[in-house]
C-alpha cells in the first residue's frame, strides 16, 4: 500500500522568510515523490520530483524538496519566499514495488503574507 | 506543446441530465487519468487507461459513470444521470508510463472542467 500524509492544512508565512511544506509517506518498496502547485481556478502544475540519485532536489520557481529516507520525508522548500508563491501544494507518491498510480496528499494551503 | 486540454471548462446543468467531459492528452503520452478534487474528499482518482485500456477504474464511484479512450488522443467522461453530489472540479492528466504501471514519469494535469448540478 501507500499513502501520503500533508500535516498542515495550512501555512502562512512573510514574504522574504523561508518556507517549508511537510510531506510524509508511507511504501512497501522505494519511492517515486512528486509536488504539485494548484493555483486558484487551474489546474495542478508539476513543480519537482524525486527518483533516484541526489537527495536534494530543485525544481520550478526557485523551490526544492529534500528526500529524507529515514524520516520517510519530502519536505517541499524554498529560500524567501514571495506573495505570488500563495497556492495549494500537493505531495504525491508512488510506490517502485507495485503498479499503483500516484497517491496525492490532502493539499497544504500555502499563504506568503506582503 | 499545448498540454493536457480539456472542454467544457465550466458546465452548469440539471439533476438528471447527461454530463460528458472531454479530454484530449498530450501528444505521445500512452496514459490517461481522470481524477475528481472536492473540498471534502481531496483529489481522487476515478481511473486510468494505459494504451487506450481502462487498467484501474475502481474509484469510480458509481454505475452513473463511465469513461472511454477511442483513441489515444481523445477520453471522454461521462455521468447519467447527474446529481447535485457530483458536483466538483474534474481533472483530465496524461502521462508516458509503461506498460507494466511503474514509472517515475510525471503525469500532467489539464485546466480541469468545473462542474455544477442544480
Amino acid at each position: 500500500a501507500q499513502s501520503v500524509a500533508q500535516p498542515e492544512d495550512q501555512v502562512k508565512v512573510a514574504e522574504g522568510n523561508p518556507l517549508t511544506v511537510k510531506c510524509t509517506y508511507s511504501v512497501s518498496g522505494n519511492p517515486y515523490l512528486f509536488w504539485y502547485v494548484q493555483y486558484p481556478n487551474r489546474g495542478l502544475q508539476f513543480l519537482l520530483k524525486y527518483i533516484t540519485g541526489d537527495n536534494l532536489v530543485k525544481g520550478s520557481y526557485g523551490f526544492e524538496a529534500e528526500f529524507n529516507k529515514s524520516q520517510t520525508s519530502f519536505h517541499l522548500k524554498k529560500p524567501s519566499a514571495l506573495v505570488s508563491d500563495s497556492a495549494l501544494y500537493f505531495c504525491a507518491v508512488r510506490d517502485t514495488g507495485s503498479a499503483r498510480q500516484l497517491t496525492f496528499g490532502s493539499g497544504t494551503q500555502l499563504t506568503v503574507l506582503p | 506543446d499545448a498540454g493536457v486540454i480539456q472542454s467544457p471548462r465550466h458546465e452548469v446543468t440539471e439533476m438528471g441530465q447527461e454530463v460528458t467531459l472531454r479530454c484530449k492528452p498530450i501528444s505521445g503520452h500512452n496514459s490517461l487519468f481522470w481524477y475528481r478534487q472536492t473540498m471534502m474528499r481531496g483529489l481522487e482518482l476515478l481511473i486510468y487507461f494505459n494504451n487506450n485500456v481502462p487498467i484501474d477504474d475502481s474509484g469510480m464511484p458509481e454505475d452513473r459513470f463511465s469513461a472511454k479512450m477511442p483513441n489515444a488522443s481523445f477520453s471522454t467522461l461521462k455521468i447519467q444521470p447527474s446529481e447535485p453530489r457530483d458536483s466538483a472540479v474534474y481533472f483530465c492528466a496524461s502521462g508516458a508510463i509503461a506498460s507494466g504501471g511503474v514509472s517515475g514519469n510525471t503525469i500532467y494535469f489539464g485546466e480541469g472542467s468545473w462542474l455544477t448540478v442544480v
